[in-house]
């Protein structure tokens, strides 16, 4: 597609419930992250990947969290056993590897409320 | 512990006049330096960016301006225009050649008056 596509854009979960976001990046695009943004905040990084391979988890929350990217395309967060304090909106990017002026892409976001 | 500090948090500016929006960093790794604007409903958007090897990029009516003793930047915004109000974010990067991992600040809320 034309831009990073995320899906769904809303969510809304009942605490204690497992969801899984997804997000299709730019073709070709070699990176991948993960943003989680709270409202009137900037975003705070999650996780990200080169390909299929996991660089960075750090920002990940606590256990609850987990990303993958199996076929080095398509990737999904997964947040388990959901609670209050994870909704937020969740926003990944795409961009090229390399580069001193590497641009990431950013989609719309999946606005996740867990009740 | 927040790694890139902004301000302020919001800006109203009259058409036609100058915004100026600071950043402020501790992380001497960080070489990377990314401006985004974000509209309502919309994910973030990179405006401009600038290394640590210059100090100052000009596109169009958006400058950075960098200091890099101070670890301080800075975005201005010439000549104003109510189609810039939005929300604006720095953020920084240590990645190298490789863009990684983006540490933003709080955000910016630009309004700018016809």
């Amino acid at each position: 597609g034309a831009g990073v596509s995320q899906s769904p854009r809303y969510k809304v979960t009942k605490r204690g419930q497992d969801v899984a976001l997804r997000c299709d990046p730019i073709s070709g695009h070699v990176s991948l992250y993960w943003y989680r943004q709270a409202l009137g905040q900037g975003p705070e990084f999650l996780t990200y990947f080169n390909y299929e391979a996991q660089q960075d988890k750090s920002g990940l929350p606590n256990d609850r969290f987990s990303a993958e990217r199996p076929e080095g395309s398509i990737s999904t967060l997964t947040i388990q056993r959901t609670e209050q304090r994870d909704s937020a909106m969740y926003r990944c990017a795409s961009s090229l590897i390399g580069g001193l002026n590497t641009e990431a892409f950013f989609g719309q976001g999946t606005r996740l409320t867990v009740v | 512990q927040q790694q890139v500090k902004q301000s302020p948090q919001s800006l109203i500016v009259q058409k036609g006049g100058i915004s100026i929006i600071n950043c402020a960093y501790e992380n001497t790794a960080f070489d990377y330096f990314p401006w985004y604007q974000q509209f309502p409903g919309k994910g973030p958007a990179l405006l401009i960016a600038i290394r640590p090897d210059v100090s100052e990029k000009k596109e169009g009516r958006f400058t950075i301006s960098f200091n890099k003793s101070a670890k301080q930047f800075s975005l201005h915004i010439m000549d104003s225009q109510p189609g810039d109000s939005a929300t604006y974010f720095c953020a920084a990067a240590d990645g190298g050649s490789t863009l990684g991992r983006l540490y933003f600040g709080r955000g910016t809320q630009l309004t700018v008056w016809p």
